[in-house]
């Protein structure tokens, strides 16, 4: 595709539920990102995927929070057991080796 | 432990002067600096990077100016339009041998708003 793309734009659920974020890369970006946007911060990374190599995941908050990259494309980030504090924008990017990162639209979840 | 740091919330300017956003960080590893644009209800947009071994690059209407030995970049935009309004984040990375670590280290934001 053009660019990134994400899905939902956006995500109400109940507390306790499980959700899942999708991020389709640019086609033939090796690296893809996850970050999100809580209210009044800053960007704050969640994982790293290049290539074949094992992500980084140092930044997932806790181990509710999981993603995978299937085929080395499309990744879904999954929040299980959803708490209030995990009510941000999800921000997913792409990028090649060692060039800026581009950004989809972000998935706004607000757990209730 | 916030390593890089936007202090300044929010900068007001007029159409046409020059707008400064400065940002300073603390991680003396970071040899890769960005900068990214926001409007609202999208994706951050790269906007300009610099490399540790420079002190300025230039892009047009935006410069960015890195002060190594003040862990301090800052982004010039001259002459600031108000379709330049938007919230601005820096970003820092370290490159190991060559290869990002792909682990970008962003700001809190400045919202720069641009009067006609």
């Amino acid at each position: 595709g053009a660019g990134v793309s994400q899905s939902p734009s956006n995500k109400v659920t109940e507390k306790g539920k499980d959700v899942e974020l999708r991020c389709d890369p640019i086609s033939g970006h090796t690296a893809l990102y996850w970050y999100r946007q809580s209210l009044g911060q800053g960007l704050e990374f969640l994982i790293y995927f290049q290539g074949n190599s094992a992500p980084d995941k140092s930044g997932l908050p806790s181990d509710r929070f999981s993603a995978e990259r299937t085929g080395g494309s499309v990744s879904t980030l999954t929040i299980q057991r959803t708490q209030q504090e995990d009510s941000a924008v999800y921000l997913c990017a792409s990028s090649l080796v060692n060039t800026e990162a581009f950004f989809g639209q972000g998935t706004r979840l607000t757990v209730v | 432990d916030q390593q890089v740091k936007q202090n300044s919330p929010s900068l007001s300017v007029q159409e046409g002067r020059i707008s400064i956003l400065n940002c300073d960080y603390t991680n003396s590893m970071f040899d890769y600096f960005l900068w990214y644009k926001k409007y609202p209800a999208e994706g951050p947009t790269f906007l300009i990077s610099i490399s540790s071994i420079k002190d300025k690059n230039e892009d047009g209407r935006f410069t960015v100016f890195l002060n190594k030995s003040a862990k301090h970049l800052s982004l010039h935009i001259v002459p600031s339009q108000p379709g330049d309004s938007a919230v601005y984040f820096c970003a820092a990375e370290t490159f190991a041998g060559g290869t990002s670590y792909g682990k970008l280290t962003f700001g809190q934001g400045t919202i720069l708003t641009v009067h006609p």
